[in-house]
């Protein structure tokens, strides 16, 4: 079966430093998507992404934080000047013009200390 | 945005035993799906169910669209079982999930 993959799994990073965290969607899916989770709390959307641009963004999507699609297959979100309220589980997902759903990665386990 | 609640909030069950989770959501929605978050973190997806029944092992869940609900059965649960599940809706023309608060189920041996 198909899978998201997120890189890295865990990351610690100094209050301040910029993260980049890595993400390759399923390969025919065309609706991508990052989506946070602080410790404990429910699964919040942070963006979607569509055809090489940003379709959708939350109130938490601010200029803190970027999408880019470098390549045909890898996603990226970057946090610049990270604050010790980053830290949480942030979440790659897919989903194609099929009806299957969407498709999460297993996660990147963010903590600013 | 559309409200997602799921209740209850906690379960705790007794290995072998039998439960039913309930999410409802506010507005006509055209994706449904139900996810396991294991101890790892990870986000397991069991169900993609906008409507009707699905069955997969000791799970099945369904959805009734027209009275904006969703049940997913646990049966012979477990240690395994435990986690949190989570609902999460799409509604028409949106293109993202909006996922409900999850129900915490603790199984114990």
């Amino acid at each position: 079966e198909p899978e998201v993959t997120q890189t890295p799994s865990h990351q610690v990073t100094q209050m301040g430093q910029e993260v980049i965290l890595r993400c390759v969607p399923i390969s025919n899916h065309l609706y991508f998507y990052w989506y946070r989770q602080i410790l404990g709390q429910k699964v919040e959307f942070l963006v979607s992404f569509y055809n090489n641009e940003i379709s959708e963004k939350s109130e938490i999507f601010d200029d803190q934080f970027s999408v880019e699609r470098p390549d045909g297959s890898n996603f990226t979100l970057k946090i610049r000047s990270t604050k010790l309220e980053d830290s949480a589980m942030y979440f790659c997902a897919s989903s194609g013009t099929e009806n299957y759903g969407y498709t999460f990665g297993s996660g990147t386990r963010l903590t600013v200390v | 945005g559309i409200q997602v609640e799921q209740s209850p909030p906690d379960l705790i069950l007794q290995e072998g035993a039998n439960s039913t989770l309930r999410c409802n959501f506010s507005d006509s929605v055209n994706n449904l799906q139900w996810f396991h978050q294991n101890p790892w973190g990870q986000l397991i997806n069991l169900f993609y169910i906008p409507s009707g029944t699905k069955q997969n092992g000791r799970l099945s869940a369904t959805t009734v669209a027209t009275e904006r609900y969703s049940l997913l059965y646990i049966s012979s649960s477990q240690t395994t079982d435990s986690g949190v599940y989570f609902c999460a809706v799409e509604q028409w023309n949106d293109y993202k999930l909006s996922f409900g608060a999850g129900t915490t189920v603790t199984v114990r041996a």
